[in-house]
């Protein structure tokens, strides 16, 4: 089934430790997005990528870094976890990064740093 | 600065209509999406705007203004599987989408 898979589904981590999130699409989209979503508050962009090779900052990259290596993965690494971290991450993707570009989302991974 | 104001919780009994509001003010204007978002489950595209007017799909339709910066969400017929969050999200002049925090929409039998 063409989509996005995202692991692991949710995270239990200590403060200071090293987690990598995983995103894999196999619909040959071009661009791919992270983003967090906390309560009471819209989605917020981490890092968007809009060709492999490519990376850019949204608007809370702090304590984030991305790569792209290639067209299909875009995972999502916390250097070292604090607990503002703790939150439900989506990973997106659309074809291209144009105006009418539709995001199909991944099921996300929900992580709490404690 | 860039903002998406929508309410935070609307009421509805099931059959009935219900309209969601959407106002924004951002720099520049690339289109205005529509998702819907199940509890515990990703965002789904419902809609997309980009000039002025309504656009009907089945029992949804969504309508953009560009000069009052305002769109709704109109829900037809409203059944029990409506009952989720409805994110307004606008493409700024970046392409990037600033999201609004959703409106949560209770179906009530």
């Amino acid at each position: 089934i063409a989509g996005i898979t995202q692991a692991p589904t949710s995270q239990i981590l200590a403060a200071g430790r090293r987690m990598t999130l995983r995103c894999t699409q196999d619909m040959r989209h071009n661009a791919m997005y992270w983003y967090r979503q906390d309560l009471g508050l819209g989605l917020r962009l981490i890092h968007y990528s809009n060709t492999a090779g490519t990376t850019g900052k949204g608007e809370v990259p702090d304590g984030y870094s991305v790569s792209r290596a290639n067209t299909d993965d875009f995972p999502l690494t916390l250097a070292s976890a604090v607990p503002s971290q703790t939150s439900v991450y989506f990973c997106a993707s659309s074809l291209d990064n144009s105006g009418a570009n539709v995001l199909t989302f991944g099921a996300g991974s929900r992580l709490t740093v404690l | 600065g860039q903002n998406i104001d929508q309410p935070t919780e609307m009421t509805a009994t099931e059959g009935a209509i219900v309209q969601i509001n959407c106002t924004y003010q951002t720099s520049g204007f690339n289109g205005l999406f529509w998702y819907q978002q199940h509890a515990g489950e990703a965002p789904t595209f419902l809609s997309y705007n980009v000039l002025d007017g309504l656009e009907e799909k089945g029992r949804f339709s969504s309508f953009l203004s560009r000069s009052k910066g305002y769109s709704y969400l109109l829900l037809k017929e409203l059944q029990m599987k409506d009952s989720a969050s409805y994110l307004c999200a606008v493409g700024d002049s970046n392409y990037q989408l600033i999201w609004g925090a959703g409106t949560k929409l209770i179906i009530k039998p």
